[in-house]
């Protein structure tokens, strides 16, 4: 079975500073890694994710992920934050053959 | 384009009643999935459908959900006599068959339990 801990459950971040949002998981095989953001109101969309090669992928409104196998972690960045970046972000993780398992979430507040 | 729609968006009952949600998928999508979220939690996996057939359930799923996709198109999520406990943001997504991973969800059916 696969697991994902999302470290952070709130992170408050100043408009135009960069940000990080802290993702590891846990799975004896191999998988494919997502980050969705989830809008006030809204249902979830996708912003990237991670099936095979190159480890830094980018996504939707400059976010950008780093695959680490060796720590287990996908950590979703973006270097510098607007107000309308305030969000839930859920980090997934899912076997090829079958369903997403998610983590908590983290809530980022963009603060002016 | 069409995403996935949920109805009804919101439901309130009282404990005991039987509520049923439906989800229409994007037409060409032939995975449909059905997650739980509650506040502060991540979504839960609780079944999902290839075309018609319920290839997964969670064990976490009572004996009072049941979840249909008869012609492999739209999907039904039924709970009979809520509880309290069942009160929470009921989420449907799909996929293509092709497998990238990527879920299309839409904006959940809410259920609040009285």
């Amino acid at each position: 079975a696969q697991s994902v801990t999302q470290l952070d459950s709130q992170v408050p971040v100043f408009e135009e500073a960069p940000v990080e949002l802290r993702c590891n998981y846990s799975s004896s095989v191999s998988v494919y890694l997502f980050w969705y953001v989830q809008y006030p109101n809204q249902g979830l969309q996708l912003l990237l994710k991670y099936l095979s090669g190159s480890t830094l992928v980018k996504g939707i409104n400059g976010f950008e992920a780093e695959f680490n196998k060796s720590q287990t972690s996908f950590h979703l960045r973006k270097p510098s934050v607007h107000i309308s970046d305030t969000a839930e972000y859920f980090c997934a993780v899912s076997v090829h053959a079958g369903k997403s398992t998610f983590g908590d979430g983290t809530t980022l507040t963009v603060k002016p | 384009d069409t995403g996935v729609s949920q109805d009804p968006r919101h439901k309130i009952t009282k404990r005991g009643q039987n509520v049923t949600f439906r989800c229409d998928p994007i037409s060409e999508h032939n995975r449909l999935y059905w997650y739980r979220q509650t506040l502060g939690q991540g979504p839960e996996f609780l079944t999902y459908f290839q075309n018609e057939a319920q290839l997964e359930k969670s064990r976490l799923l009572s004996d009072r959900f049941s979840a249909e996709r008869p012609k492999g198109s739209f999907s039904t999520l039924e709970i009979q006599r809520t509880e309290q406990g069942d009160s929470a943001m009921y989420l449907c997504a799909s996929s293509l068959g092709t497998y990238t991973g990527e879920l299309f969800f839409g904006e959940g059916s809410r259920l609040t339990v009285l």
